[in-house]
């Protein structure tokens, strides 16, 4: 069965600086997307970056990179040049590929992100 | 862009009712989902739906829940009855593809009395 996992409960850093969130999956199907998600703390869910499998190429939207390792079953969030509204509780989601299964989260990572 | 809208964002019913929460999703999309999250932990999936059918459900989806899209109207989710535990922020998304990033709308509040 899929699951993903997000250890960090929590990271604070100071604005401007780079941080990285960590996710590891568990998957038996070769084929399946990736994706982060933050969530606002008025509760909006807003998708961020998403990573296929079958891409070697670590993806990058704005300020926000991949660092996918498929031998390691990790894709972890890279926020450089990070801002005070970046804070935020980031969520990594997975979907297989060859089934009707929907994505599922890892528990989250609470970004606080301080001047 | 586009938005999945959820109606309403916060509904108050006592234990044992029915209640509907309707979702709006992306005018074009084709799958659907309802996903619930307790005190803002983690997204736990209900159900996800296509071609008018469940396609997949939790063990969170108990028989007390369905779902259904009448003519492309809303896709809703039904509750009957509600139990104490049925409280949490119920969110929506849909996307295009299978293999699309849902978008979510913003979150109905069931508060079970």
């Amino acid at each position: 069965a899929q699951k993903v996992t997000q250890t960090q409960t929590s990271i604070s850093v100071v604005e401007k600086t780079t941080v990285t969130m960590d996710c590891v999956y568990e998957t038996r199907d070769s084929s399946y997307f990736l994706f982060w998600y933050k969530q606002t703390a008025s509760g909006e869910i807003v998708f961020l970056i998403r990573q296929d499998s079958y891409k070697k190429e670590n993806a990058t939207v704005g300020h926000y990179s991949l660092n996918f390792q498929k031998p390691k079953s990790s894709i972890g969030l890279i926020i450089t040049a990070t801002q005070i509204e970046d804070s935020a509780v980031y969520f990594c989601a997975m979907r297989e590929g060859h089934n009707n299964n929907a994505p599922r989260f890892g528990a989250g990572t609470k970004l606080s992100v301080k001047p | 862009g586009p938005k999945v809208l959820q109606i309403p964002s916060h509904q108050i019913i006592d234990m044992g009712q029915m209640v509907t929460l309707n979702c709006d999703p992306v005018s074009n999309h084709l799958y659907f989902y309802w996903y619930k999250q307790i005190l803002g932990q983690q997204m736990e999936f209900l159900v996800n739906f296509y071609n008018g059918k469940v396609m997949e459900k939790s063990k969170l989806f108990k028989d007390q829940f369905s779902v259904e899209r009448p003519d492309g109207s809303y896709f809703t989710l039904k509750i009957q009855p509600t139990a104490l535990e049925d409280s949490a922020v119920y969110f929506c998304a849909s996307s295009l593809t299978r293999e699309g990033a849902p978008l979510f709308g913003e979150g109905t509040r069931l508060s079970v009395l």
